[in-house]
């Protein structure tokens, strides 16, 4: 099973809110990703999870918050955002980071998220 | 430095025609590749991957052949169907020791669609 789910499935928020998304795997990964995709364009890598510390944030605005609570789980605590910021938020897992041959990634469904 | 370079699409086909996307890269160390498909209002899902030199990747009637010496690992399907409509990602991993080991470079997408 190669499964990732991704709640909620879509979200509007104003730019005062607090939320958060949710990104669950169950296949004993032990690293995670953050990714930003706006329309017509490729994801954009924001943060990664490696052994549930954080290895990697591609300069990602303070407003993005993430937090890796065990090694199945991964949220993004989104507050204060903008209008440019709605994008489809995609989450993936991988068996490790910075292993060779244990890299294939395997995506979420997506949280499409718009911000008014 | 690494990168992918994607045909411009949109790919326009009948059905049973004969598909082709090509893509190209550029890397420092030994790369992984990849072809993921992403359908429209879903997440990236793996199509099919290959780890080293003249591997052939293959899967849901998509194949893709890792040439080391053009570069390359084109997309090609024998005769494509009305729900092969997606957008299509190649993606390259550099596997060599580094501080880019693990991450996923994407190339633009081409996206196909599939008339009756």
């Amino acid at each position: 099973d190669t499964e990732v789910t991704q709640t909620p499935k879509h979200l509007v928020m104003g730019m005062t809110n607090k939320k958060s998304l949710k990104c669950e795997q169950h296949m004993g990964h032990r690293a995670m990703y953050w990714y930003k995709q706006k329309a017509k364009k490729p994801p954009e890598l924001m943060f990664v999870y490696s052994y549930e510390k954080l290895s990697i944030n591609e300069s990602v605005p303070s407003r993005f918050s993430p937090e890796c609570p065990n090694s199945s789980l991964l949220n993004l605590h989104l507050h204060a955002l903008q209008p440019e910021d709605s994008a489809l938020y995609l989450c993936a897992s991988s068996q490790d980071f910075g292993a060779a041959l244990q890299e294939t990634q395997y995506f979420g469904p997506g949280t499409r998220l718009l911000v008014l | 430095g690494n990168s992918v370079t994607q045909m411009e699409g949109p790919v326009t086909l009948s059905e049973e025609a004969f598909l082709t996307i090509n893509c190209t890269y550029t890397a420092t160390g030994y790369p992984s590749l990849f072809w993921y498909v992403q359908y429209p209002g879903e997440g990236l899902q793996l199509l099919l991957k290959a780890t080293k030199a003249d591997d052939k990747g293959s899967n849901k009637g998509f194949e893709a052949t890792y040439r080391k010496e053009t570069t390359s690992f084109h997309l090609e399907k024998g005769s494509v169907q009305v729900s092969d409509s997606a957008v299509y990602f190649c993606a390259l991993s550099d596997r060599s020791r580094g501080s880019t080991l693990g991450r996923l470079y994407f190339g633009r997408g081409t996206q196909l669609t599939v008339w009756p």
